[in-house]
């Protein structure tokens, strides 16, 4: 099993509705969560993180996490044509003697049609 | 304002030859990582360190040994390069404790010929 995994798509989405992206991992131990949008040759970019159960609003994004079903979500309301990219779920977990583990799921490659 | 610089952008090796893939952190940072990146399949973890001289194993360490030496300091080798090697590799690094501000490099894209 792996420890992230995400659907990686493609996920196609009107402009204006509202995408949703899932990602589920497996260590019970993981202590906080990242969503990243990742375009063509560059190097990922953080929208936001969470470590609390529940929801945390930024803007137009929405990152929802429920330990107990270990499962992370990202919605984008009001989804643009720029928001077409690849988006990266990943984890955080301490490991031995206070080592940080930082592990990525495959990613989902969104698409936004005007 | 640059914090994580892999100084080699764009490499072309041939099969066989040993590479460096270095990266370096200004920020003091604990834990720092490398990646690599192949189309559908995410980044997946190569190695960690988190502290100098510490490392552990990530996902995929066949083929691969890395180097802390200095702090701010995280190398990649690839002992004997292989065309399955080629590849964007990725840098990142973050503090310690409950940090959750993580740097990338910009990548470094290695074809192995």
């Amino acid at each position: 099993q792996k420890e992230v995994e995400q659907n990686s798509g493609p996920l196609s989405v009107p402009e204006g509705a509202i995408a949703s992206l899932n990602c589920t991992y497996s260590d019970r131990g993981s202590q906080s969560f990242f969503w990243y949008r990742q375009y063509s040759g560059k190097s990922p970019e953080l929208i936001m993180f969470i470590y609390s159960n529940g929801d945390k609003e930024d803007g137009r994004f929405t990152a929802q996490l429920n330990k107990a079903s270990q499962y992370v979500s990202l919605l984008i309301r009001d989804s643009q044509p720029s928001d077409s990219a690849t988006y990266l779920c990943a984890v955080k977990t301490s490991v031995i003697q206070g080592a940080q583990k930082l592990v990525f799921g495959q990613g989902t490659r969104l698409t936004i049609n005007p | 304002d640059v914090k994580v610089t892999q100084s080699s952008r764009y490499l072309v090796k041939r099969t066989g030859e040993k590479v460096f893939l270095e990266c370096v952190q200004d920020m003091d940072h604990e834990n720092m990582f490398w990646y690599r990146q192949d189309p559908g399949l995410g980044l997946r973890l190569i190695y960690f360190s988190y502290d100098v001289k510490m490392k552990e194993k990530g996902d995929i360490p066949e083929g691969y040994s890395v180097s802390r030496e200095k702090k701010e300091r995280f190398s990649l080798i690839l002992e004997s390069a292989s065309t399955n090697q080629t590849s964007m590799y990725l840098c990142a690094s973050v503090t310690g404790g409950s940090g959750n501000t993580i740097y990338f490099g910009e990548g470094s894209w290695l074809t192995v010929v």
